[in-house]
């Protein structure tokens, strides 16, 4: 099958400060890039996603930016809380509706 | 309920044996995912179900690996001849028509002794 990512990588931020996940993706034909955010025990959850034609999105506390030259997605969670430590997953959204996971970041946050 | 049902959450299995997952999506959504999680790991992807259309096998790792949706609705995913190697998470997740936002279930935790 295909296999998103081996012994996730991990961000540690303190307490309040912002926070920067990234994610390359490799389909440059896909329609939506989405990020999903998993906490222990329980299944990802859809924080925000982006339509390919915008390179940047707000939503609350987090600002999703696309770099299409580069292939690249990230997302910025402002104001880092203990509530944001998570395992966060980006996925893209291909024609026909197919969701793709990319690989994901674990994130600590450090009171 | 209003959410991704998953049935059993935890199974315990001997190798050799053959389980049953089973997932109810939410109401009306057309999309149906099936991936797989091992611990502290990624989601891999296994099988994709839209409306009518034939599924998306291409993730199934074996041919001991199927899965069917019924009536456009419930979902089973069956494992034969289980192997220890299927320990995992087992999760489902259903989406609207042409939306982005999956909803996934608790998962189900396969473990093959």
């Amino acid at each position: 099958g295909e296999s998103v990512g081996l012994h996730l990588p991990t961000l540690s931020v303190q307490e309040g400060d912002n926070s920067i996940i990234n994610c390359a993706y490799s389909n440059s034909a896909s329609d939506y890039f989405i990020w999903y955010k998993q906490e222990s025990g329980k299944g990802p959850q859809f924080i925000i996603d982006i339509r390919s034609n915008m390179d940047k999105r707000q939503g609350q506390r987090v600002t999703v930016l696309l770099n299409k030259t580069v292939k690249h997605l990230s997302l910025q969670i402002a104001a880092t809380q203990p509530g944001d430590s998570a395992v966060y997953f980006c996925a893209e959204n291909n024609a026909g509706n197919k969701l793709t996971f990319g690989g994901g970041t674990r994130v600590l946050v450090k009171p | 309920g209003a959410g991704v049902s998953q049935s059993p959450s935890n199974k315990v299995t001997e190798k050799g044996k053959d389980v049953e997952l089973r997932c109810d999506p939410i109401s009306g959504h057309t999309a149906l995912y099936w991936y797989r999680q091992s611990l502290g790991q990624g989601l891999e992807f296994l099988i994709y179900f839209q409306g009518n259309s034939a599924p998306d096998k291409s993730g199934l790792p074996s041919d001991r690996f199927s899965a069917e949706r019924t009536g456009g609705s419930v979902s089973t995913l069956t494992i034969q001849r289980t192997q220890q190697e299927d320990s995992a998470v087992y999760l489902c997740a259903s989406l609207p028509y042409q939306s982005t936002e999956a909803f996934f279930g608790q998962g189900t935790r396969l473990t093959v002794v």
